[in-house]
């Protein structure tokens, strides 16, 4: 499968604790996209890497999360000191079509419950 | 402040007929528009775009239909299958130098057999 990945798949942790989610996009896509979903939403933009650079941030990311991409491949989402309302699913999507930017392909999640 | 939308629009259907699922967007700058499906506990899938400067696009069973006057976006989707029962996601990206998708609350497509 050459698919969007994304692991651990599901994360059940306490609150004040840090989580970190990783992403592999297909190989030859250059950009990649962090979106948060909860349930009965539509997807919520997080954050957009072109190769390694970090081109464009939510509001929703506040200081707790930290996105990154270090060469331009995977790329990890870390959490710090976890919320409840930081449960969700977190959605990674890769493309590579400047020209269709919606034409994303999203991985099957990850899904954090913090109790 | 947000609403919790535990309770999807919901369309049923069934097999066979056709289907119209309705969205209306708010941002009258943005230039582009897609329709993506998810089905139960997996991410969406992109179905159709839409530019624009287009009014109307069709593809394998889909139509997306643009009415730029009335903010109003549809997906209609020919001879339902029950395979396309999954909530449907209308999205919409801005003119300009962004990559953000701003995705819709999403409606409950439910294929009767």
């Amino acid at each position: 499968d050459t698919g969007v990945s994304q692991d651990p798949r599901h994360k059940i942790t306490k609150r004040g604790q840090n989580v970190t989610f990783r992403c592999d996009p297909i190989s030859e896509h250059n950009r990649l996209y962090w979106y948060r979903q909860t349930l009965g939403q539509g997807p919520e933009f997080l954050t957009y890497f072109q190769n390694e650079a970090q081109l464009e941030k939510s509001r929703l990311l506040s200081d707790r999360f930290s996105a990154e991409r270090p060469k331009g491949s995977f790329s990890t989402l870390e959490i710090q000191r976890t919320e409840q309302g930081d449960s969700a699913m977190y959605l990674c999507a890769s493309s590579i079509h400047p020209w269709d930017p919606g034409e994303l392909f999203f991985g099957e999640g990850s899904r954090l419950t913090v109790l | 402040g947000e609403s919790v939308g535990l309770h999807l629009p919901t369309l049923s259907v069934q097999e066979g007929d056709n289907s119209i699922i309705n969205c209306a967007y708010s941002n009258s700058a943005s230039d582009y528009f897609i329709w993506y499906k998810q089905e139960s506990g997996k991410g969406p899938q992109f179905i159709i775009d839409i530019r624009s400067n287009m009014d109307k696009r069709q593809g394998q069973r889909v139509t997306v239909l643009l009415n730029k006057t009335v903010k109003h976006l549809s997906l209609q989707i020919a001879a339902t299958q029950p395979g396309d029962s999954a909530v449907y996601f209308c999205a919409e990206k801005a003119r300009g130098a962004t990559n953000k998708l701003i995705f819709g609350t999403g409606t409950l497509l439910a294929v009767q057999p």
